[in-house]
């Protein structure tokens, strides 16, 4: 069975900070992982999506590496705001469109 | 981008009531939808899976016969908790996924999520 592990629990950071979020999983056969954002008491909105072939996906200031055979995923965000404060959650498919997910990363950044 | 919207945002009922949720895709149409739910710092967890037009696959330990999934049309599926009890309360979360027809992605899209309090 699929599980994925988020450290940390919880991150707080002063603002312009460049930080790392890590995510790892179980079997490492997964088709996809994903990277979400989620607000309090909102949904979700998808971050950035890295099949399984590839290494890293960018979009402004977020990366998102992978590293399959390890297990392991880092969503790197650059210059960080105020209003990158959210839950970050990661999740990964194995080859049905299920999502499994972490239980996120509280992100906190402090003007 | 893609919208999915919820109704109700919120929803307070006492034990033994039902609650239908109703999740709708507003932009795009989609064959396959999902329920999440997610309880304070924990996992989104899947509850169930469903197609329009068939019955809905429920994970292991969810009964079907409590949460029950109307998918339909392409933009629209209800989740009603029947009988519900204080252990029900919880954050709801639907999701459509268009699939990879027409071009689409993987990704699947997100309502903002149902609060249910049972008292």
């Amino acid at each position: 069975k699929q599980e994925v592990t988020q450290i940390p629990a919880a991150l707080s950071v002063p603002e312009g900070e460049n930080l790392v979020l890590n995510c790892s999983f179980t079997d490492s056969a997964i088709y996809n992982l994903q990277w979400f954002r989620q607000d309090p008491g909102k949904g979700l909105t998808s971050l950035l999506l890295i099949q399984s072939s590839q290494r890293e996906q960018t979009s402004g200031r977020l990366n998102a590496s992978l590293d399959k055979s390890s297990g392991r995923s880092t969503l790197y965000i650059a210059a960080s705001q105020p209003g990158d404060s959210a839950t970050y959650l990661c999740a990964v498919t194995g080859g049905s469109e299920k999502l499994v997910f972490g239980k996120g990363t509280k992100l906190t950044v402090n003007p | 981008g893609a919208v999915v919207s919820q109704h109700p945002s919120r929803v307070i009922c006492k034990s033994g009531t039902s609650v239908k949720i109703e999740c709708r895709s507003l932009d795009f149409q989609a064959t396959t939808m999902f329920w999440y739910r997610q309880f304070p710092k924990k996992s989104l967890m899947l509850m169930a899976t469903s197609n329009e037009g068939s019955k809905a696959t429920y994970e292991q330990g969810v009964e079907k016969d409590k949460f029950l999934i109307n998918h339909a049309s392409l933009t629209l599926s209800t989740l009603t908790v029947t009988s519900a009890h204080p252990e029900d309360s919880s954050f709801y979360i639907c999701s459509f996924w268009p699939g990879l027809a027409g071009g689409g992605t993987d990704t699947q899209y997100f309502g903002p999520g149902t609060r249910l309090t049972v008292l």
